[in-house]
């Protein structure tokens, strides 16, 4: 059974860099991207971005160039960084695993299927 | 980006009732959507992707339809375990956005 444990720093200050990092627990760590989620106190859901083993990366445009997400495959780990952080940053932060990948020249996306405990980060001065 | 819009944002039901909750990709997103679960305090949990097909363990009572825009997710039977708030997420492209999420309270 796969387990996904994150870690990292939870109060920062303004214009600090958030870090965080997440250890994949058993099962392969090829054929699925490597996710990043947060929600914010009382929000919804925001999908961060997320990376593969070969460490190819997508992430969302509303946090524009803020964000690193990277992989160390020789530690079955994967990390996030949000630079110039603000109040606004304040967030739950889950790591997470998507089935997703091609099968030929076919795209599949089979959501995301195992979710991380969760960190939360404040950012206070 | 593609823009997911939920509806409603809320809604009270009973334990037994039949609900349903939709899901409108701002275009087409084929059949790349995915519905999760979360409870307060919990990570969320998937319960269906490719937009019918139902994860692993799952109960039956949860069932997904749609394609292309226009989706939905209905709860039949609703369980007291059910009461939660529930998210849709596309897959098609990044970023793959999540609706404003639907929470589902006792009536």
């Amino acid at each position: 059974q796969v387990q996904l444990r994150q870690w990292g720093a939870g109060l920062l200050k303004p214009s600090e860099t958030l870090s965080l990092t997440c250890g994949v627990d058993g099962g392969s760590f090829s054929d699925y991207q490597w996710s990043w989620i947060r929600q914010s106190p009382g929000k919804g859901l925001e999908w961060i971005g997320e990376i593969t083993h070969t460490g190819s990366t997508t992430h969302n445009p509303s946090l524009k160039s803020r964000v690193f997400i990277s992989v160390d495959t020789s530690k079955n780990q994967f990390s996030l960084m949000v630079t110039s952080v603000t109040a606004a940053d304040t967030a739950v932060y889950y790591c997470a695993r998507a089935l997703s990948g091609y099968s030929g020249y076919n795209f599949y996306y089979n959501g995301i299927d195992v979710w991380g405990q969760g960190t939360t980060v404040i950012v206070s001065s | 980006d593609i823009q997911m819009t939920q509806s409603p944002s809320s809604l009270s039901a009973s334990v037994g009732d039949r609900i349903t909750i939709t899901c409108r990709a701002s275009q087409s997103i084929h059949t790349y959507l995915s519905w999760y679960q979360q409870k307060p305090g919990k990570a969320p949990k998937l319960l269906i992707y490719s937009a019918s097909t139902l994860q692993n363990g799952v109960p039956s009572r949860f069932s997904g339809s749609g394609s292309g825009t226009d989706f939905a997710l209905s709860i039949s039977n609703l369980q007291p375990e059910d009461f939660a708030t529930y998210y849709c997420q596309q897959g098609f492209s990044s970023p793959r956005d999540f609706g404003q999420g639907t929470l589902v309270e006792v009536k």
